[in-house]
């Protein structure tokens, strides 16, 4: 595609529920990020991956979060037991390889509402 | 002390001024520095990068670093009404050679006609 996707772009979620949120990146691109946005904050970044391999979870606010990308693709994030403070808007990045200096595409975000 | 510091705003500015907005990061070892904008409900766009002290010009747009200070502006030249956002300055603090950006909160400038 274009640009990196992103689904559902809404979801809603009783507290402790489990969700699954997925992101696709740009075709080739080898490097994959997910960031969490809180209302009214700047992203904070989750986690890395680099193809297949998960380089950086120093983000991830608890063991509830984990993220996944087998094929070096397609990445899914997934939240279990969901609480009122995961509620945020999730973004996802992608570059073409990784360096420093690489732009990083985002994409639009799937927003996170857990009542 | 947050890693990275914004004013929130609102920085109000007429349509045609420069808008001038102010960055500064706590680690003194940060080598790159990054401009995003983030318009209502949509996901943040690359302005521009810097990672040498000094200005870097893009457009209507001049990223500033001073590393001494701690500091990274960006001035938009000729404002527009279509430049209404936030702005979010980010850190690069990947250690691996990857982007592992800190954000700041963002400063939301409004572009008044």
């Amino acid at each position: 595609g274009a640009g990196v996707s992103q689904s559902p772009r809404y979801k809603v979620a009783k507290r402790g529920q489990d969700v699954a949120l997925r992101c696709d990146p740009i075709s080739g691109h080898v490097s994959l990020f997910w960031y969490q946005q809180a209302l009214g904050q700047g992203p904070e970044f989750l986690t890395y991956f680099q193809n297949e391999a998960q380089l950086d979870k120093s983000g991830l606010p608890s063991d509830r979060f984990f993220a996944e990308r087998p094929e070096g693709s397609v990445s899914t994030l997934k939240i279990q037991r969901t609480q009122q403070e995961d509620s945020a808007v999730y973004l996802c990045a992608s570059t073409l390889e990784g360096r420093g200096t690489d732009t990083q595409y985002f994409g639009p975000g799937t927003r996170l509402t857990v009542l | 002390q947050k890693e990275v510091e914004q004013n929130s705003g609102p920085l109000s500015v007429p349509e045609g001024a420069i808008a001038s907005l102010n960055c500064t990061y706590s680690d003194r070892g940060s080598q790159s520095f990054f401009w995003y904008r983030q318009y209502s409900g949509k996901s943040p766009e690359l302005i521009m990068f810097i990672y040498s002290n000094g200005d870097k010009e893009d457009g209507r747009f001049t990223a500033q670093l001073n590393k001494a200070s701690q500091y990274v502006s960006l001035l938009i030249r000729d404002s527009q009404p279509s430049d209404s956002a936030t702005y979010l300055c980010a850190v690069n603090k990947g250690s691996g050679g990857y982007n592992k950006l800190i954000f700041g909160a963002g400063t939301r400038l409004a572009v008044h006609p």
